[in-house]
């Protein structure tokens, strides 16, 4: 089962900040936060990653909270093309070992739906 | 830059037919994953592979379903005897290790 919380569905204007919110309240100390996203019609895309500190790449920024039980994806100038269902995933760092640490557990995520 | 490619990208069959889908991951990922994907739904894991061998099968995957990866490169997924059921998209990713990479899914439909 998905360990995250997000709201089911959101509106952006077209240029301004998408903010998605994320619950994670039973994060364990060595699980990361990963965000992807999914395009209609297409396989889902890699967003970001980060553990305790913000994260900020080409695609959006990542903000987690000190306590670490929840996180906000920022997009910070949304464009009609970032239309998507976000998911926001938990899942142990790679230098666990086992099969079950690898796999993305997703929920059913937030559309994201950027107005013109 | 060749992604992770997903053969074919869509299958009519009719229930009782065996299927079989191939996914190509992206060259030295030897990490390879499947996941499945109903309407409305966020995309279920169903097995992983690290190179060639087969690490975790989820208990979704029935005794009609078996995936391989030879020689760990390509891998394939084979569903017997086709359920209305399994209708559904078909997800491959691969990875080094940390972000997978997906492919565009075949969309599999039983009538």
């Amino acid at each position: 089962d998905a360990k995250t919380t997000q709201p089911t569905s959101m509106d952006c204007a077209e240029g301004r900040a998408a903010n998605l919110p994320c619950n994670h309240s039973t994060i364990s100390g060595n699980e990361y936060v990963y965000w992807y996203r999914q395009i209609h019609s297409q396989g889902p895309q890699y967003i970001i990653h980060g553990l305790k500190n913000n994260e900020t790449n080409e695609m959006a920024s990542l903000i987690i909270t000190e306590d670490r039980k929840s996180s906000t994806l920022i997009l910070p100038h949304a464009t009609l093309r970032d239309t998507a269902v976000y998911y926001c995933i938990v899942r142990p760092g790679d230098h666990n070992r086992g099969g079950s640490n690898y796999k993305l557990t997703f929920g059913k995520g937030t559309l994201l739906t950027v107005n013109p | 830059d060749t992604g992770v490619s997903q053969d074919p990208r869509h299958k009519i069959t009719k229930r009782g037919q065996n299927v079989t889908f191939r996914c190509d991951p992206i060259s030295e990922h030897n990490r390879l994953y499947w996941y499945r994907q109903t309407l409305g739904q966020g995309p279920e894991f169903l097995t992983y592979f690290q190179n060639e061998a087969q690490l975790e099968k989820s208990r979704l995957l029935s005794d009609r379903f078996s995936a391989e990866r030879p020689k760990g490169s390509f891998s394939t997924l084979e569903i017997q005897r086709t359920e209305q059921g399994d209708s559904a998209m078909y997800l491959c990713a691969s990875s080094l290790g940390g972000e997978q990479f997906f492919g565009p899914g075949t969309r599999l439909t039983v009538l």
